[in-house]
């Protein structure tokens, strides 16, 4: 069955680095592009952007240039989020969610989030 | 980026009743490139309607999408004690994707 499983809960202090790992299973990975979705304690759902599995180009949305980086393994079906020089408001958890580059934008299939909690 | 606003923020509703949530977006989309998601406490969000008005798999009649251009509904028709939950809609037209704020949905 298709499954995007992420990585496990990260504790971090300000100033840090953190990796998130999304792997995909069930499904031609290169046929969908994988998006990434912030959601801070008790807010809503904020795009982040998206990475084209199949060249591995990441899109940006204009919050979240510059410390963040989507990057690939595609031999591993797995996209992964790093968030450099952590801030206190990284505080979120973080979902990826995949996209059919036929279809009209909409998430399917979606991980089951990575809680980072950043603080001294 | 094109931005949704999502409305009510919240909603009390009893069981039986019809609710219906309302977005709008900033400038004019195809109503294909709509879409809309229930994300219950502590889960990931799952896709409800896409392209305005199409059930996504799994997903019981009662629930349903309406709209074009600029303004979007979304509609339980007898909301049940399982519908308790966020929902937030989503556009995917432009480059880059956009969510609505969030309308909670409790239970009277």
């Amino acid at each position: 069955q298709i499954q995007l499983v992420q990585s496990g809960p990260e504790l971090k202090k300000p100033g840090e680095s953190v990796k998130i790992s999304c792997k995909a299973s069930g499904y031609t990975f290169t046929d969908y592009a994988m998006h990434w979705v912030k959601q801070a304690p008790g807010k809503g759902l904020k795009w982040m952007g998206w990475i084209n599995t199949y060249t591995g180009k990441p899109t940006y949305a204009d919050d979240f240039k510059g410390r963040f980086v989507f990057s690939l393994e595609a031999s591993a079906s797995t996209a992964n989020l790093q968030i450099s020089n952590l801030k206190n408001e990284d505080t979120a958890t973080y979902f990826c969610a995949r996209h059919n580059y036929g279809s009209y934008g909409y998430f399917d299939y979606w991980g089951q989030g990575v809680m980072v909690t950043v603080s001294s | 980026a094109i931005v949704l606003n999502q409305s009510p923020s919240s909603i009390i509703a009893s069981q039986g009743e019809k609710v219906t949530i309302t977005c709008r977006a900033s400038s004019s989309i195809s109503s294909n490139y709509l879409h809309w998601y229930q994300q219950k406490p502590g889960a990931f969000p799952k896709l409800v309607i896409y392209s305005t008005s199409y059930r996504a798999s799994g997903v019981p009649s009662r629930f349903s999408g309406s709209g074009s251009g600029t303004s979007y509904s979304f509609t339980i028709s007898r909301v049940e004690a399982e519908d308790v939950a966020t929902y937030y809609c989503q556009q995917g037209s432009s480059n880059h994707y956009t969510f609505g704020a969030g309308t909670k949905l409790e239970l009277k």
